[in-house]
């Protein structure tokens, strides 16, 4: 079954430290990957995607089959950077994004 | 000019009560969805129609009716209304075929007392 895992429910650190939201999935095939972030009380919005190999407000996500992990990476963290970050997957051929449980990323001044 | 439309914002019944949740896109996708978003703020995929037709019903009760009246619209409609639906629901859009992830709405925030 596809299934992805976002170990943390909570990561805090300080403005300016480094942040690693891990992600790990669980697909047999080629998925489609993303990172979607939201801030307190708005709508999801799609910050990367896999295939795009793009960079956002500075995060980065490398997608790693052999560990079958996307974790998601800024080298500084900003204050607004904290909001709610959750890792999903459409297994191939099937449009479906599955979610992962969120984690919540809290950058104190 | 919002993508990814959803009314009401906020929504509070009763027990018991009958209420429909409205969802509009005007990206021009094709496949339109609805989330469930709950307390503990995990998403689960409730259903999902392509074109007006329904391709993913995730085991959800039968109180929960969408319709598709033309794929810019999906609504939602609730029976007989839970403690347990309280939750916010979110309306998404995504083109078939495309890679671009899902858009989303703004989300409904059922109360349910």
């Amino acid at each position: 079954a596809q299934r992805v895992t976002q170990p943390e429910k909570l990561l805090s650190v300080f403005k300016g430290a480094p942040v690693e939201l891990k992600c790990n999935y669980s697909y047999s095939g080629s998925p489609e990957l993303f990172w979607y972030v939201q801030y307190s009380r708005q709508r999801l919005q799609l910050l990367l995607r896999h295939i795009s190999r793009e960079s956002i407000k500075g995060f980065t996500a490398d997608l790693n089959k052999g560990e079958t992990s996307f974790h998601l990476k800024k080298p500084f963290a900003q204050e607004e950077d904290s909001a709610m970050y959750y890792c999903a997957l459409i297994p191939g051929g099937y449009n479906k994004l599955i979610f992962g449980a969120g984690t919540r990323l809290a950058v104190h001044p | 000019d919002t993508a990814v439309s959803q009314t009401p914002k906020y929504l509070v019944t009763q027990m018991g009560n009958d209420k429909s949740i409205k969802c509009e896109q005007n990206l021009g996708h094709d496949t339109m969805y609805w989330y469930k978003q709950d307390s503990k703020k995990f998403l689960k995929i409730m259903f999902s129609y392509n074109n007006k037709e329904l391709i993913i019903n995730e085991t959800v009760p039968n109180r929960f009716s969408p319709k598709s009246p033309d794929k810019a619209h999906l609504n939602l409609h609730i029976n007989s209304l839970e403690l347990g639906d309280s939750a916010v629901y979110f309306c998404a859009s995504s083109q078939e075929g495309r890679n671009y992830g899902y858009t989303f709405g703004s989300g409904t925030r059922l109360t349910v007392v």
